[in-house]
């Protein structure tokens, strides 16, 4: 089974520049996830999709983030513009059917680094 | 105060020698505890998930506890090796899909 796929795995971008991050998650998977994790803590929800429903954005600097998860299946999170605080990996992650204790699988992330 | 605490930081150990690391987590409006395994340039992966206050699971040469009342769990490896080196990330689920992850403890084992 083909686990959670992320790309780029790698990006530099200069500031005020726009970048997006795609993700494919896990067949079947309901429940996508999109953490940012700052250097030296730990994975912070962004958004969270219920099949294509934003269930909770409370976390996302709507700003200058948008994301979308359309036919609630692949899911695309964008920044424009990117600041130098955006430095960071961003992962994605899905479960099943985002039930108590549904093991979130995630993909490897993608390294953003803003100059 | 959502405050989930790993520690230590960061481990150096030699292979052959058990190690175990600490999650501490509030412990009010506990509804599961998970902990997975960060290998560089990987996805994390998957551990264990933990919902009962006493709960021990193991995998392979990995073991953790659970303890809900006092709010901490224990990662234990025995006999590590050098493909254990990895960073250990614990998660505090309190509540219907939200989860505050900790920083992780960054193992490294030297053959």
């Amino acid at each position: 089974e083909a686990g959670v796929v992320q790309s780029p795995r790698y990006k530099i971008i200069e500031k005020k520049q726009p970048v997006a991050f795609w993700c494919n998650p896990i067949s079947g998977h309901n429940t996508l996830y999109w953490y940012r994790q700052n250097l030296g803590q730990g994975p912070e929800l962004l958004i969270r999709y219920e099949n294509e429903e934003a269930v909770d954005d409370s976390q996302l600097p709507k700003d200058r983030f948008s994301a979308e998860r359309l036919k609630g299946v692949d899911s695309t999170l964008k920044i424009q513009p990117a600041e130098l605080g955006d430095s960071a990996v961003y992962l994605c992650a899905s479960s099943l059917e985002g039930f108590r204790t549904d093991t979130q699988y995630f993909g490897p992330g993608t390294r953003l680094t803003v100059l | 105060i959502l405050n989930v605490e790993q520690s230590p930081q960061s481990l150096h150990v030699q292979e052959g020698d058990s190690t175990n690391f600490t999650c501490s987590f509030p412990s009010s409006n506990f509804y599961a505890l998970h902990w997975y395994r960060w290998e560089t340039a990987k996805s994390p992966e998957a551990l264990f998930v933990m919902t009962l206050n006493g709960d021990e699971k193991k995998k392979g040469r990995i073991s953790a506890t659970l303890n809900t009342k006092e709010g901490y769990s224990y990662l234990y490896i025995k006999g590590s090796q050098p493909e254990d080196s990895a960073t250990y990330l614990c998660a505090w689920q309190y509540n219907f899909n939200k989860f505050y992850f900790g920083s992780g403890t960054k193992l490294n084992v030297k053959p």
